[in-house]
This record gives C-alpha cells, sequence and structure tokens, in this order.
C-alpha cells in the first residue's frame, strides 16, 4: 500500500538559515505531490503543488524539489522566520481516484 | 481566494449528545468535500468523501451511522457525530476541492470534540 515518510523528528533552527524538510513515498508512483502549512489548532494551507515531469517549483522563499527516482520530494525554506515555525504536510494523490494520502508531518521551529 | 469555513470551532458536551459540525466554501463551488479526522502529532485520517447530492464515500473503519454526512449543496457539508462518547473526542476537519484531479484541497480550520 501507499506510504508516506516524514521524519517525525522537529527541525530546529535558526533564523536566515535554510531549513530543509524531507518527504519519501513508497509503492506508488504519483502524478503530482503537494505540500501544506499547519498551524497548531488549525487546518493545514496549501502551498505549493508539483508535477511529476517538474523537477522544481518555487513560490517566494519556497522551493519544492520532486525526484521520481528517488521518491523523495525537498521543501526548502530560505531566509527562514521564526514566523515559517509550524508543521508542514506532504501529500500525495491516492491511486483511487480523488482522495489525498497525507504524510504526518514535520514540525519546524525557526528561532530567533 | 478559495475560503472554507467551518463551525463550530469547539464544542464541549455530555456522552450521548449528537454533535453537527458544518462546512462551507464561502467563495467557489466545492465538487468534493472531504472530513478529516486527526489525534496529536498525528497524519490527518480521512473518514469520508463527500459529493453534492450523492451519498458519501466512507472509509474503511469509519461508521457511517456514527458519523452521519450530508452534502446539500456545492457549498455546505455537515458532519453529524450521532449519539457521542469520550473515544470520538478528536479534531475534526473538512475541506473542499473545486475540482477533480491535480486541485488543492482548501481547510476549514477544524473542530476541536470534547465528549465528557
Amino acid at each position: 500500500s501507499q506510504k508516506i515518510e516524514q521524519n517525525s523528528e522537529a527541525l530546529n533552527i535558526q533564523e536566515g538559515k535554510t531549513a530543509t524538510l524531507t518527504c519519501n513515498y513508497t509503492n506508488y508512483s504519483p502524478a503530482y505531490l503537494q505540500w501544506y502549512r499547519q498551524d497548531p489548532g488549525r487546518g493545514p494551507v496549501f502551498l505549493l503543488l508539483i508535477r511529476e515531469n517538474e523537477k522544481e517549483k518555487r513560490k517566494e522563499r519556497l522551493k519544492v524539489t520532486f525526484d521520481t527516482t528517488l521518491k523523495q520530494s525537498l521543501f526548502h525554506i530560505t531566509a527562514s522566520q521564526p514566523a515559517d515555525s509550524a508543521t508542514y504536510l506532504c501529500a500525495l494523490p491516492h491511486t483511487g481516484g480523488f482522495k489525498t494520502i497525507f504524510g504526518a508531518g514535520t514540525r519546524l521551529f525557526v528561532k530567533a | 481566494g478559495a475560503v472554507v469555513s467551518q463551525h463550530p470551532s469547539r464544542v464541549i458536551c455530555k456522552s450521548g449528545t449528537s454533535v453537527k459540525i458544518e462546512c462551507r466554501s464561502l467563495d467557489f463551488q466545492a465538487t468534493t468535500m472531504f472530513w478529516y479526522r486527526q489525534f496529536p502529532k498525528q497524519s490527518l485520517m480521512l473518514m469520508a468523501t463527500s459529493n453534492e447530492g450523492s451519498k458519501a464515500t466512507y472509509e474503511q473503519g469509519v461508521e457511517k451511522d456514527k458519523f452521519l454526512i450530508n452534502h446539500a449543496s456545492l457549498t455546505l457539508s455537515t458532519l453529524t457525530v450521532t449519539s457521542a462518547h469520550p473515544e470520538d473526542s478528536s479534531f475534526y476537519i473538512c475541506s473542499a476541492t473545486k475540482g477533480a484531479g491535480n486541485q488543492p484541497q482548501h481547510f476549514g480550520d477544524g473542530t476541536r470534540l470534547s465528549i465528557l
């Protein structure tokens, strides 16, 4: 069955540094992959979608890569700020149709 | 934008009570709405997929008689937790998409349900 793995340990970085989060998946070849941000007690917010034929996608300080050979996506936040502290979720479309499978997320803490 | 409103944000009630949660897409018509449950530090667990005018599709292990879903219009879906018990306490989140395929999901802010 499809599996998504995100680092369950929190990532602590200093303000101004680049944060890199990893999403690995198995038993699957998705046509696209999404990243969401979730703040405590709130619903997730969509950030970026990258398709299988796109190696990299950028949006302001965010950059996502998608390596279909390694079955991995990397999510980068450059010049990180304390306001970037949140949980970041990786999501893939379910093979069966409209559903989306979410990873458990990685908690990011950016220290001032 | 794509705004999804979910109400109430928090409910505390006695065991045996039925609780209704509303999910509205405010500025778009939602082809599909999803209901999730989330436990602390865990992933979103899909409970059911809801399409306007048709019966919801429930995930394996989710009791459809326990979690009643109604999708009356393209902008409103409701989840009713019937005869709630303490084990139903959780964070329930809805989301909506504008279309099929590779469309992002737009989430409500969730409902924290606490059953005493």
